[in-house]
């Protein structure tokens, strides 16, 4: 059984662009998280989605936004790069309580 | 809102010591509380989790118990290994499947076993 899988594994972008990072859920899963780690930090929640629709969201500006398709992948959506956007992004996916993490997706915006 | 505070690190320890990581929360209400751990280069995983008061959560020689009284999780192992050495999460989670969702996290400890 694959967990949760993500892509790509390391991105760099400058300022001002967009990026897109993509999130496959556990088989079975069908609610996906979006988490922030900055280095040194402690994930920050991003926001949730559910039947294709977001559930929650954290303290996040707009230029943060997402969707999740019918087969329950999702995807990240940033727009307008900041340098305070470099960080780990992690995906969870849920059953229960339990949240399973991915690898993540290391971005360096420059 | 809910929070972590979490022990800060690093927390370095020579092979075979005692380990103890504290941790306390505020949140309303009695959340799932849970223990991640980060090795290198990767992503998070579930050590323990624990859903209620007095719960005790245990995983490969570490233990957590759920103390309401004193809103606490403090992860403890007996004798660590070399292989131990990660960053560990404290979190705090939901309350129920159709309350708060998201975890919410401690700024994490860092740990270095010595051979």
């Amino acid at each position: 059984d694959a967990g949760v899988t993500q892509s790509p594994t390391h991105l760099i972008k400058t300022r001002g662009q967009q990026v897109t990072l993509r999130c496959s859920p556990k088989s079975g899963h069908d609610t996906v998280s979006w988490y922030q780690q900055a280095l040194g930090q402690g994930p920050q929640f991003i926001f949730q989605y559910y039947e294709e629709e977001e559930r929650q969201r954290g303290n996040f500006p707009d230029r943060f936004s997402g969707h999740q398709f019918p087969n329950y992948s999702s995807e990240l959506n940033v727009n307008a790069l900041l340098l305070g956007d470099s960080a780990l992004y992690l995906c969870a996916s849920r059953r229960g309580y339990e949240q399973f993490f991915g690898p993540g997706t290391r971005l360096t915006v420059l | 809102g809910n929070s972590v505070t979490q022990m800060e690190g690093p927390v370095t320890l020579s092979e075979e010591a005692f380990l103890t990581i504290n941790c306390t929360y505020t949140a309303t209400g009695y959340p799932s509380l849970f223990w991640y751990v980060q090795y290198p280069g990767e992503g998070l995983q579930l050590l323990l989790k624990a859903t209620k008061a007095d719960d005790k959560g245990s995983n490969k020689g570490f233990e957590a118990t759920y103390r309401k009284e004193t809103t606490s999780f403090h992860l403890e192992k007996g004798s660590v290994q070399v292989s131990d050495s990660a960053v560990y999460f404290c979190a705090l989670g939901p309350i129920s499947n159709f309350g708060n969702e998201k975890l919410t996290f401690g700024t994490g400890t860092r740990l270095t076993i010595i051979p």
